[in-house]
C-alpha cells in the first residue's frame, strides 16, 4: 500500500501569516491527491482534489500544488477557524491512504 | 442538500459485533458510491472499505477482510457496516463518507459525523 507522509507533525502559526504544509507519497500517485481539514469533535471537510482543485466554498487562501510523489497544501494568511488539523489523501491506488496528519496551531 | 446521518455511540464488550448505520439524503442514492473510514483517539483515518449502494458490491481493505461487512438498503438510502469480533483497537469514530463524484474516484465528500465505538469489557 502506499505511505503517505506529513510534514511538519505541527505547525505554530500567527493569524495573518501563510502556512505550507506537505505530504509524501512513498510511489507516485499521479495528481490524485486530495486534502481535508479536521476540527475537534468533527468530521473531516473536503478541501482540495486533484492535487490543486479547491473543493466548492472552500476559500481562494487555501492552494494545492504537487504531482507525483511531492505536495503542497499552501494557507496564504491563515485566519482563526483555520486552526485545525490536514490530512493529505491518495485515491490513486487501492486501499485509499491517508498522511498521519499536521495541527496548524496558535502561535 | 446533501447529507449523512449516523447512528448512535455504541459501547460493547471484547468478541462482540457492531453495526452503524448511514442515512443519505439530498441526492440520489444509488449514484454514489459511499465508503467507510475510521478515526481511533488521537489517531488519524484509516480507509475501511466501499460499497456500491446500486448493486451492493463492496471491496474492503486487507486489514478488514473476514470481520466487515457492508450492505445497503435501497428503500431508506441506508448503507451499513458491520464489524464483527471487535477487540479493544477498533475503538474509533467511524465515519461513513460518500464518493464525490459519480464513479469511485476516491475522494470524499461529504462525510456523515461520525459514529463512535467503544469496546470494553
Amino acid at each position: 500500500e502506499i505511505v503517505m507522509t506529513q510534514s511538519p507533525a505541527t505547525l505554530s502559526v500567527s493569524p495573518g501569516e501563510r502556512a505550507t504544509l506537505s505530504c509524501r507519497a512513498s510511489q507516485s500517485v499521479s495528481s490524485n491527491l486530495a486534502w481535508y481539514q479536521q476540527k475537534p469533535g468533527q468530521a473531516p471537510r473536503l478541501l482540495i482534489y486533484g492535487a490543486s482543485t479547491r473543493a466548492t466554498g472552500i476559500p481562494a487562501r487555501f492552494s494545492g500544488s504537487g504531482s507525483g510523489t511531492e505536495f503542497t497544501l499552501t494557507i496564504s494568511s491563515l485566519q482563526s477557524e483555520d486552526f485545525a488539523v490536514y490530512y493529505c489523501q491518495q485515491y490513486n491506488n487501492w486501499p485509499k491512504t491517508f498522511g498521519q496528519g499536521t495541527k496548524v496551531e496558535i502561535k | 442538500q446533501v447529507q449523512l446521518v449516523q447512528s448512535g455511540a455504541e459501547v460493547k464488550k471484547p468478541g462482540a459485533s457492531v453495526k452503524v448505520s448511514c442515512k443519505a439524503s439530498g441526492y440520489t442514492f444509488t449514484s454514489y458510491y459511499m465508503h467507510w473510514v475510521r478515526q481511533a483517539p488521537g489517531q488519524g483515518l484509516e480507509w475501511m472499505g466501499i460499497i456500491n449502494p446500486s448493486g451492493g458490491s463492496t471491496s474492503y481493505a486487507q486489514k478488514f477482510q473476514g470481520r466487515v461487512t457492508m450492505t445497503r438498503d435501497t428503500s431508506t438510502s441506508t448503507v451499513y457496516m458491520e464489524l464483527s469480533s471487535l477487540r479493544s483497537e477498533d475503538t474509533a469514530v467511524y465515519y461513513c463518507a460518500r464518493d464525490a463524484v459519480e464513479y469511485p474516484a476516491g475522494w470524499f465528500d461529504p462525510w456523515g459525523q461520525g459514529t463512535l465505538v467503544t469496546v470494553s469489557s
